[in-house]
């Protein structure tokens, strides 16, 4: 337990479906991210969120788009989506504080597949 | 911009030596990491070194650091089947951004 929980764990969506991925933290921190993993290749940055202001974003397609509407809480807003979406979508949270050695910690990933 | 590389899979005998390799490219990190990835589970620190240090050793890892080649590996020493997991390699630059290998899944066989 990382103390950063996504939900859902799975998700099956059609092409034209709207749904979102949530992220939830209790750790106290004020950084959040949206990391991609598809295999064979780097985990992707997508959109990183410092104090709810995004800081971030990877030339990450308009069909996702990232909510932070406070520190504890991240989602991921997915729209049109095609089948190259389908990957494990990663949580991601820490504290920025300067000194720290900024440690991420995960969250357990949310597997879409996109048919 | 960054490039963190590894190969993708590694295959040792239960109690031999395992040695992951990483390259970066970006010459400004100042941490490097080792993280883990379990089936089913996200990403899990397993180690980190300092820019400035060139070895650290954790009960049976040892993390080395050539800053001058950018290569990082890790070695696990008497490696068991439950170390058997995707390995990722990750540098950190700038700002608290964090950019991650492919991964290595490492499969111990017994």
């Amino acid at each position: 337990e990382t103390g950063v929980t996504q939900t859902p764990r799975h998700l099956v969506m059609g092409m034209t479906n709207k749904k979102s991925l949530k992220c939830e933290q209790h750790l106290g921190h004020n950084a959040m991210y949206w990391y991609k993993q598809s295999a064979k290749k780097p985990l992707e940055l997508m959109f990183v969120y410092n104090f709810k202001e995004q800081t971030e974003n990877n030339s990450v397609p308009s069909r996702f788009s990232p909510e932070c509407p406070n520190s504890s809480h991240l989602f991921l807003h997915l729209h049109t989506l095609q089948p190259e979406d389908s990957a494990l979508y990663l949580c991601a949270s820490t504290h920025p504080a300067a000194g720290r050695t900024g440690e991420l910690f995960f969250g357990e990933g949310s597997r879409l597949t996109v048919l | 911009g960054e490039d963190v590389e590894q190969s993708l899979f590694l295959s040792v005998r239960e109690g031999d030596s395992s040695v992951i390799n990483c390259t970066y490219t970006d010459s400004s990190s100042t941490y490097l990491y080792w993280y883990k990835q379990e089936p089913g589970a996200g990403l899990q620190l397993l180690t980190y070194i300092f820019s400035n240090m060139d070895m650290k050793q954790d009960q049976r890892l040892t993390v080395l650091l050539n800053k001058k080649d950018k290569h990082l590996s890790l070695r696990i020493a008497d490696t068991q089947t439950g170390d058997s997991a995707i390995y990722f390699c990750a540098e950190k630059t700038g700002a608290n951004n964090l950019f991650f290998g492919t991964g290595t899944r490492l499969t111990v066989i017994p």
